[in-house]
């Protein structure tokens, strides 16, 4: 299975918001909720922001939030802030080899 | 605080051999399935293996079936991968990461990396 399709970069201004798409297959995005995402800030490790689609762990940011229509997972980020610049990964639960397949990963700037 | 260390990494010749380790800490070991995920430089993210709580069931992508072993030893509360037939394409961070266990599928822990470099 190849990885999940992302756009390679996205960009907005301070206050703004922005979408992050997720595209895979009905054998993992389109068939199961086990959609989540990662932030990772350079030389850091993924941190867990969204899982099951739409759900956040205890201590992230309300300006976080998932959605997912068919094959195609969404991100998005309201209110954006300096310290949101970073690369976001969707990983998917999916049906076959590998187990667990990650998006491309997106690269956000804060202009 | 719930924490987890990778150590191992390191310098390897093509063809080689590696342990890496990961110790936990701050959290009941053993209730949890964990993972490795592991990063080519400038590259994106790559599950590379999952192991149940109990240490049971084992699960690899086909790519890396027969050359990589997860393994846990829930009384060190420590995971284990051992990487055999080392080639250069296999040169990149090593994460682990906590994994919920039972229809769940969130890396909600992970820890700060291990680098490992496949080089002669």
């Amino acid at each position: 299975q190849s990885a999940l399709t992302q756009p390679a970069s996205v960009s907005g201004s301070p206050g703004q918001s922005i979408t992050i798409s997720c595209t895979g297959t009905s054998s993992d995005i389109g068939y199961y909720n086990y959609v989540s995402w990662y932030q990772q800030h350079p030389g850091k490790a993924p941190k867990l922001l969204i899982y099951d689609v739409s759900n956040r762990p205890s201590g992230v940011s309300n300006r976080f939030s998932g959605s997912k229509s068919g094959n195609t997972a969404s991100l998005t980020i309201s209110g954006l802030q300096a310290e949101d610049e970073a690369d976001y990964y969707c990983k998917s639960y999916a049906n076959g080899s590998p187990l667990y397949v990650f998006g491309s990963g997106t690269k956000v700037t804060v202009l | 605080e719930v924490q987890l260390l990778e150590s191992g990494g390191g310098l390897v010749q093509p063809g080689g051999s590696l342990r890496l380790s990961c110790a936990a800490s701050g959290f009941t070991f053993g209730l949890y399935a964990m993972t490795w995920v592991r990063q080519a430089p400038g590259k994106g993210l790559e599950w590379v293996s999952a192991i149940s709580g109990s240490g049971d069931y084992t699960y690899y992508p086909d790519s890396l079936k027969g050359r990589f072993t997860i393994s846990r030893d829930n009384s060190k509360n420590t995971l284990y991968l051992q990487m055999n037939s080392l080639r250069a394409d296999d040169t990149a961070e090593y994460y682990c990461a906590r994994k919920c266990t039972t229809s769940c599928h969130r890396f909600d822990i992970w820890g700060q990396g291990t680098m490992v470099t496949v080089s002669s």
